[in-house]
């Protein structure tokens, strides 16, 4: 089974901190995304990435950058958190090809205060 | 650019009460669409992939259909454990249409 692991489940961070959301997935998937969830606004992309060190911006990327350094791992970086980036984010991977479905960690819901 | 529409926002039924959940689609050209089950503080869970018009894909008590324009999920005799957001999802063009585009997903509410 593919296995998308989130470092964290919850974190509680002070506004202006730089915060790291770390993703790892075992399955040599080439796609790696991130996703922020908000009630009544359903999943938006942040950032994704189709290989090691490639990025390309999703439909929100103010505010976020990534990392993909290596291919299992995708981190996504809050250089400066703010309280509008509290939220539940979502870390995705997905074999490259057109039907293949995309495997979510667990999830991290982020406070910032 | 693509869009993911799902119907109705949130839905309340009995157990054994049986219906279906929509999600229509406006994409350039299918290529494929999936159907996720989310729980509350989870992240969404792979259910169903189908590939073309015409497609049925079935679970237990879920099955997946999808037309040229529109997929439904068909829920026969729920029971409570089946309370949770249904979500839909379309690959978007564009780097090999490498990301999903989701819908807002439907909340699902099985009541005993």
């Amino acid at each position: 089974d593919v296995k998308v692991t989130q470092s964290s489940r919850y974190l509680v961070k002070r506004t202006g901190e730089k915060v790291f959301l770390e993703c790892v997935q075992d399955m040599d998937h080439e796609n790696m995304f991130w996703y922020r969830q908000d009630p009544g606004l359903g999943l938006r992309l942040i950032y994704f990435s189709y290989d090691v060190k490639m990025k390309e911006k999703g439909d929100i990327p103010e505010g976020y950058s990534v990392s993909r350094e290596k291919k299992e791992r995708f981190s996504l970086i809050l250089e400066s958190a703010s309280t509008n980036q509290t939220s539940m984010y979502l870390c995705a991977s997905r074999l490259r090809g057109r039907h293949t479905e995309a495997f979510f960690g667990q999830g991290t819901r982020l406070t910032v205060v | 650019e693509d869009q993911v529409t799902q119907s109705p926002e949130a839905l309340r039924l009995q157990e054994g009460e049986s219906s279906s959940l929509n999600c229509s689609y406006t994409v350039s050209g299918l290529r494929g669409l999936f159907w996720y089950r989310q729980d509350p503080g989870k992240g969404p869970e792979f259910l169903f992939t189908l590939y073309s018009a015409g497609e049925e894909k079935e679970k237990e008590r879920l099955k997946a259909t999808l037309t040229k324009k529109e997929s439904f999920l068909h829920i026969t005799a729920p029971k409570p454990e089946d309370s949770a957001t249904y979500l839909c999802a379309v690959p978007s063009l564009g780097k090999g249409a490498q990301k999903l585009v989701f819908g807002q997903g439907t909340r699902l509410t099985i009541n005993p």
